[in-house]
């Protein structure tokens, strides 16, 4: 079945220690995307990728960036994790945007949650 | 600034329809309605869309009124696995990728 896996489940790091987070899809699309979703809140989104072309959200701080070294993978790196940070990290895709209201359909994986010490 | 408004929680006996309301008084013409799901400490799960007609797919029927200022999202036979937060999103403005998730409704489908 095509889908968005996202390694690993559950990632425990420590204040200021960078952690990395990865997403794999396997459905070919061009967009992938990066949300965090604190406890009892809606998910928010932090940036993405169309293609190689990378957006960020104007309100997403500096201490989040993102690598997508090709289609199928893409990385959400956390360059010194604060307490704050701690929460689930949502990766999705869409095979287009801007085109209909099909193909710009967002799939989620099963997300990371982060804990920070 | 969610642009969608739905009650914060329903309770629905199992095998009776769940109607989850939304209203989204300022959407525009072009505007899709996306209906998600999420339990707990999953991510979030495509149900349905649409713009101005109804749809219904093997999840879900989406009824949307004709003014398109809300909608209705009903499924037929609820299952206690229906247990979840659903979020009705509008898609800020045609040609965007963003989704602006609003604080859902916690349906708990009771035995």
């Amino acid at each position: 079945d095509a889908m968005v896996i996202q390694n690993p489940r559950y990632q425990v790091t420590q204040f200021g220690k960078p952690v990395t987070l990865s997403c794999s899809q396997t459905l070919n699309h061009n967009v992938m995307y990066w949300y965090q979703q604190k406890s009892s809140q809606a998910p928010k989104l932090l940036f993405h990728y169309y293609d190689k072309d990378f957006n960020n959200e104007a309100d997403t701080p500096d201490n989040f960036q993102s690598r997508r070294p090709n289609t199928s993978f893409c990385f959400l790196d956390i360059r010194s994790p604060g307490l704050g940070d701690a929460a689930m990290y949502l990766c999705a895709t869409s095979k287009e945007i801007g085109a209909s209201g099909a193909t710009d359909t967002q799939y989620f994986g099963p997300g990371t949650r982060l804990t920070v010490l | 600034d969610a642009k969608t408004t739905q009650p914060p929680s329903m309770d629905c006996a199992e095998g009776r329809a769940a109607n989850l309301p939304c209203n989204h008084s300022t959407i525009s013409g072009n505007e899709y309605v996306y209906w998600y799901r999420q339990i707990h400490s999953q991510g979030p799960q495509y149900i349905i869309h649409g713009l101005k007609n109804n749809e219904t797919n093997e999840m879900a029927s989406l009824i949307i009124t004709e003014d398109r200022k809300s909608s209705t999202l009903i499924l037929p036979h609820a299952t206690l696995r229906d247990t979840a937060v659903y979020y009705c999103i509008v898609r800020v403005e045609a040609g965007t990728y963003k989704y602006i998730f609003g604080t859902g409704t916690r349906l708990k489908v009771l035995a």
